[in-house]
């Protein structure tokens, strides 16, 4: 079965700070992986992903996060917060190209003035 | 259509009556889900319907719970006697099938039990 864990509920960070928000899987393949952003009132929308070929792999809006097989984590970062990135940001998983995707529970992240 | 459809936007109904959520995927998308996000509970995994292969339905909760997918193309998600506990926003997405393709949401249905 696969499964997707991100540690903390609720994030918060001064503007200008580092993002870090933690995901770890568990999956008995190397599977796909993806970030997810909701934005306050809107839809959800792909931030990144990894498939095959590069861990690190780079978003939109400066965020990046890389695959770490040995961890079985794929966080995510972004060195300078800003105030626009207050959000709530899901981490998704899928253990083949046939099978479903399964979404974590999800990270507020907060952002300072 | 420019984007994935779903509605009503809004529904309030009393426990015990039956309510049909729909969803109109963009045109020519194999892929379709259905999930359901409660507050603080993340994105809970429902159904995921792909091209015209068996749909896999291991997150729906119970038996009250079913969808259908006609045409390969609109959903209609079916929650029977309805309880407090279904109240969530359930949200469709679809994508072109492919496995690296991204997913794209609808706005959602917001379920509210009385």
């Amino acid at each position: 079965a696969q499964s997707v864990t991100q540690l903390g509920s609720h994030v918060s960070v001064s503007e200008g700070a580092l993002v870090l928000l933690r995901c770890n899987y568990s999956s008995s393949v190397p599977p796909y992986l993806f970030w997810y952003v909701q934005y306050p009132n809107q839809g959800l929308q792909l931030l990144l992903k990894y498939t095959t070929g590069a861990t690190l792999v780079k978003g939109i809006n400066g965020f990046e996060a890389e695959f770490k097989k040995s961890e079985t984590s794929f966080h995510l970062t972004k060195p300078s917060a800003h105030m626009s990135d207050a959000a709530e940001y899901f981490c998704a998983v899928r253990r083949s190209s046939a099978s479903k995707i399964i979404f974590g529970s999800g990270t507020r992240l907060s952002i300072r003035p | 259509g420019a984007g994935v459809s779903q509605s009503p936007s809004n529904k309030v109904t009393e426990k015990g009556k039956d309510v049909e959520l729909r969803c109109d995927p963009i045109s020519g998308h194999t892929a379709l889900y259905w999930y359901r996000q409660s507050l603080g509970q993340g994105l809970e995994f429902l159904i995921y319907f792909q091209g015209n292969s068996a749909p896999d339905k291991s997150g729906l909760p119970s038996d009250r719970f079913s969808a259908e997918r006609t045409g390969g193309s609109v959903s209609t998600l079916t929650i029977q006697r309805t309880q407090q506990e279904d109240s969530a926003v359930y949200l469709c997405a679809s994508s072109s099938g492919t496995w690296k393709e991204k997913l794209f949401f609808g706005s959602g249905t917001q379920l509210s039990v009385l």
